[in-house]
């Protein structure tokens, strides 16, 4: 249902987007995004709607945002800190179950 | 602030039943959420187990039907997993969330810290 690349990186400062693709039958769904530094739980950080409206969690940065585009939904984190190195997770979400992609592993250079 | 901790055994052996409890505080578990479950094996990526809200009404995963009991204490603000005839397989962290609103869904928001059940004789 939901697909992420297994590894991403961008350099200290940078910014960079990751993507979280919905399968056909899913293509208008809500997601949700987390973060998951190591040794931690997830950290919820925002939901993202068909129409790129979101709901951020609490205490997230201005550096963290979502856009969408048809089946297609992304993270944008800008101005990297060491501290976003970490596995980035999209959720979905129906009534009676919920699916998480397989996680993408931020490297901060 | 809502905040979750996770309680319980972390070394359960092959056949017998994993229990864990949920203690929620910040928030009445009573209040129109679900309340879940979640796993994730050493290394490997994040699972929902199931849900339940404050009247008891409860979801799980397909995977896991035949083995899963979801229960609530709204008196203790608490929720339980039972997860029976357990393997090597389901040696993992377990956490807990709020999962999402009864009314209209939504993601899980507020996480335990999780607690490592190691399934092993």
């Amino acid at each position: 249902v939901l697909t992420q690349s297994p590894s991403a990186s961008a350099s200290l400062g940078a910014s960079v987007k990751l993507t979280c693709t919905l399968t056909r039958g899913h293509s208008t769904y809500s997601i949700a995004w987390y973060q998951q530094q190591p040794e931690k739980s997830p950290r919820y950080l925002m939901a993202l709607g068909y129409d790129g409206g979101q709901f951020k969690g609490e205490g997230i940065p201005d550096r963290f945002s979502g856009s969408s585009s048809g089946a297609e939904r992304y993270l944008t984190i800008s101005s990297l800190q060491s501290e976003d190195e970490a596995v980035y997770y999209c959720q979905t979400w129906d009534t009676g179950n919920r699916i998480f992609g397989g996680g993408t592993k931020l490297t901060v250079l | 602030q809502v905040q979750l901790q996770e309680s319980g055994p972390g070394l359960v052996k092959p056949s017998e039943t994993l229990s864990l409890k949920c203690s929620v505080s910040g928030y009445s578990i009573s209040s129109g959420y679900f309340w879940g479950w979640f796993r994730q094996p050493p290394g490997k990526g994040l699972e929902w187990l199931g849900n339940i809200d404050g009247s008891g009404s409860s979801y799980y995963s397909s995977s896991l039907k035949s083995r899963i009991s979801i229960s609530v204490d709204t008196s203790k603000n608490q929720f339980s997993l039972r997860l029976s005839s357990v393997t090597a397989t389901d040696t993992a962290i377990y956490y807990c969330a709020r999962d999402g609103l009864r009314a209209t869904g939504g993601p899980p928001d507020f996480w335990g810290r999780g607690t490592l059940v190691t399934v092993s004789s």
